[in-house]
């Protein structure tokens, strides 16, 4: 079975200090997707980044970097100099094959991120 | 402009009254899904349509049934709604049902059952 987990449930930093979100992963298959997604206070779920399991190349996005490394399962997440508007809940999903149709979405638990100034 | 949209945003009803949620996608999506929020904030997948035919259905309970009008429509109806009903239920859909492509939610519908 899937299974995602994010073992900060709650991290506080100050603005312009960067911080990383922890995932850790388990599937016994080869081929899947790794997710993050964004849970600002609004409430909406906002997609960050799609990676597969076959590209281990970290990525980054503005102040945005995520590192991969399937050796450890692990999606890890940083968000360098943050700012106020990064508080939110961040999401790591897993998406698995199921049968080859449909996509199901497995999320870890969430981690809140507080940004004060 | 809204690619998912759900509608209400927030329900209050009682105990054993029944209820329906719309979802609709403007992004030319085949796939829908209902998902659970708790109040942990823990996320489930309840349902998945695919060209209006059910391909996922999550140990839920059979007061829940989903129905889909269209490809663009995804509604979920709640029979005799108990009090562990409460959370917010998000609406999403995705380009294909396979597990490449990311899913884009809707806003929530925020369902309190007194």
């Amino acid at each position: 079975a899937q299974k995602v987990t994010q073992a900060q449930t709650e991290i506080s930093v100050v603005e312009k200090e960067d911080v990383t979100l922890d995932c850790v992963y388990e599937t016994r298959d080869t081929t899947y997707y790794l997710f993050w997604y964004k849970q600002p206070p609004s409430g909406e779920l906002v997609f960050l980044i799609r990676r597969n399991s076959f590209d281990e190349q970290n990525e980054i996005s503005g102040r945005y970097s995520w590192n991969f490394q399937k050796s450890t399962s692990s999606f890890n997440f940083t968000i360098t100099a943050s700012q106020v508007v990064d508080s939110a809940v961040y999401f790591c999903a897993l998406s698995d094959t199921h049968t080859g149709t449909a996509s199901k979405l497995t999320f870890g638990t969430g981690t809140r991120l507080q940004v004060t100034l | 402009d809204t690619a998912v949209s759900q509608t209400p945003k927030y329900l209050v009803t009682q105990m054993g009254n029944d209820k329906s949620i719309k979802c609709e996608q403007n992004l030319g999506h085949d796939t829908m899904y209902w998902y659970k929020q708790d109040s942990k904030k823990f996320l489930k997948i309840m349902f998945s349509y695919n060209n209006k035919e059910l391909i996922i259905n999550e140990t839920v309970p059979n007061r829940f049934s989903p129905k889909s009008p269209d490809k663009a429509h995804l509604n979920l109806h709640i029979n005799s709604l108990e009090l562990g009903d409460s959370a917010v239920y998000f609406c999403a859909s995705s380009h294909e049902p396979t597990f490449t492509y990311e899913q884009y939610f809707g806003p929530g519908t925020r369902l309190t059952v007194t």
